[in-house]
């Protein structure tokens, strides 16, 4: 069974950098492009970020409310998705979630951001 | 970017009832469209992918179809552990957008 765990999410004020992790088991991980979503409380759901597999050449799109400041990566040998979000701003708080599969069937569960002072 | 409009907003509804949710996609978008559904406190669940195929273990009350821009979610009975917000994701082009949401409670 596919599972995937964000980890990572804190207390941070505005400015300030934090990384998280989406850490995968049950399914091949190197052969699929992992997205983060994130969900502003009591909001929709937001699309931010896109890493393509390897064998696709592992690059990388992202929102424009994000460009610039967030990085996404992988390590395929760790089954691994990281978000490095640097220049965090109040309105990045949000539970943020990976996703991976074929068609985003996984889902983790949430790792809640908050950013204040 | 791809704006989708999803509708209604809310629906309340009865055991039993046949509910449909669309999506308009402001250009076309094929067949790249997923249905998802997310309980509070919740991540999102797939239902539907590619617009009309349904995800394994979904029940085979939730339907979709649509290509292009116009797509449909059908919820063909009505069940209260349907009670939940369902939302629309294309996936064709960058930035994958999503629909609005639609809040499904149960009369």
């Amino acid at each position: 069974e596919a599972q995937l765990v964000e980890s990572g999410g804190d207390l941070v004020q505005p400015g300030r950098s934090l990384r998280l992790s989406c850490t995968t088991s049950g399914f091949n991980f190197g052969d699929y492009a992992v997205s983060w979503f994130r969900q502003a409380p009591g909001k929709g759901l937001e699309w931010i970020s896109f890493i393509r597999s390897k064998p696709y050449g592992g690059t990388t799109n992202y929102a424009a409310s994000v460009k610039g400041r967030f990085t996404i990566s992988r390590d395929d040998s760790k089954s691994i998705a990281y978000l490095q979000m640097n220049s965090l701003e109040t309105e990045d708080t949000a539970v943020y979630y990976c996703s991976s599969g074929r068609f985003y069937t996984f889902w983790g569960q949430g790792t809640l951001v908050t950013v204040s002072s | 970017d791809i704006q989708m409009t999803q509708s209604p907003s809310s629906l309340s509804a009865s055991e039993g009832d046949r509910v449909t949710i669309t999506c308009q996609a402001s250009q076309g978008i094929r067949n790249y469209l997923n249905w998802y559904q997310q309980k509070p406190g919740r991540a999102p669940v797939l239902l539907i992918y590619d617009a009309s195929n349904l995800e394994t273990g979904v029940p085979s009350r939730f339907s979709g179809r649509g290509s292009g821009t116009d797509f449909i979610l059908t919820i063909s009975s009505l069940q209260p552990e349907d009670t939940a917000t369902y939302y629309c994701l294309q996936y064709d082009s960058f930035p994958y957008t999503f629909g609005q949401g639609t809040k499904l409670e149960i009369k």
